[in-house]
C-alpha cells in the first residue's frame, strides 16, 4: 500500500496569514494527488484534484503543487472558514490511501 | 442539484452485520462509481472499496476483504454497503463518494484519466456496542 505522510500534523494561523501543508509519498504517484477539507461534523469537501486542478467553486486562494513523491497544499490569505482539517489522498493505485490529516486552527 | 443522502444512524452489537444505503438524485447513477470511506471518531479518512453501479463489479480494501459487500439498485439509484461480523473497531461514520474522472493528454504522448471524489454523502454513524 502507498503511505501518505502529512505535515505538520497541526496548525496555528491568524485570518489572512499563508499556510502550506505539505504531503509525501511512500513511492512516486506521479500527480495522481487529491486535497480535501473537512470542517467539524461535515463530510469532506474536495479543494484540489490531480495535485494542482482547482475544483469548481473552490475559492483561488486554495492552490497545489508537486509531482512524484512531494506535494503541497497552499492556502493564502486564511479566511475564518479555512479553519478545518486537510487531507492528502492518492488515486494512483488500491487502495485508496490518505493522509492521516492537518488540523488548521485559529492562533 | 447532485445529492447523495444517506440511511440513518445504526446501533449494533458486535458480531453483527449492518447495511447502508446512499441513495443518489441529480444524476445518472451509473455514470459514475461509488467509494466507501469511514472515519472512525476523532481519526481520519480509511478507503474502503468501490462500486461500479453499472455492472456491480467491485475492488475492495484488503483490510475489509471477506467482511464487506458492495452492491447496487438501478431501479432506486441506491448503493448498499454491508459489514458483517462488526467488531467494536468499526464504530465510525461511513461516507458513500462519487468518483469522478479527469482526461488528460500529456506531451510524451501517455494518456489517461484522473480520480477524485467530488460528491460526498451525508454519513452514517455505525455504533458497535
Amino acid at each position: 500500500d502507498i503511505q501518505l505522510t502529512q505535515s505538520p500534523s497541526s496548525l496555528s494561523a491568524s485570518v489572512g496569514d499563508r499556510v502550506t501543508v505539505t504531503c509525501r509519498a511512500s513511492q512516486s504517484i506521479t500527480n495522481y494527488l487529491n486535497w480535501y477539507q473537512q470542517r467539524p461534523g461535515k463530510a469532506p469537501e474536495l479543494l484540489i484534484y490531480a495535485a494542482s486542478s482547482l475544483h469548481s467553486e473552490v475559492p483561488s486562494r486554495f492552490s497545489g503543487s508537486g509531482s512524484g513523491t512531494d506535494f503541497t497544499l497552499t492556502i493564502n490569505s486564511l479566511q475564518p472558514e479555512d479553519f478545518a482539517t486537510y487531507y492528502c489522498q492518492q488515486s494512483y493505485s488500491t487502495p485508496y490511501t490518505f493522509g492521516q490529516g492537518t488540523k488548521l486552527e485559529i492562533k | 442539484q447532485v445529492q447523495l443522502v444517506q440511511s440513518g444512524a445504526e446501533l449494533k452489537k458486535p458480531g453483527a452485520s449492518v447495511k447502508v444505503s446512499c441513495e443518489a438524485s441529480g444524476y445518472t447513477l451509473t455514470n459514475y462509481y461509488i467509494h466507501w470511506v469511514r472515519q472512525a471518531p476523532g481519526q481520519g479518512l480509511e478507503w474502503m472499496g468501490v462500486v461500479n453501479p453499472s455492472d456491480g463489479s467491485t475492488t475492495y480494501s484488503q483490510k475489509f476483504q471477506g467482511r464487506v459487500t458492495m452492491t447496487s439498485d438501478t431501479s432506486t439509484s441506491t448503493v448498499y454497503m454491508q459489514l458483517t461480523s462488526l467488531r467494536v473497531q468499526d464504530t465510525a461514520v461511513y461516507y458513500c463518494a462519487r468518483r469522478e474522472r479527469s482526461f488528460y493528454y500529456d506531451t510524451n504522448g501517455g494518456y489517461g484519466y484522473y480520480y477524485y471524489m467530488d460528491v460526498w454523502g451525508t454519513g452514517t454513524t455505525v455504533t458497535v456496542s
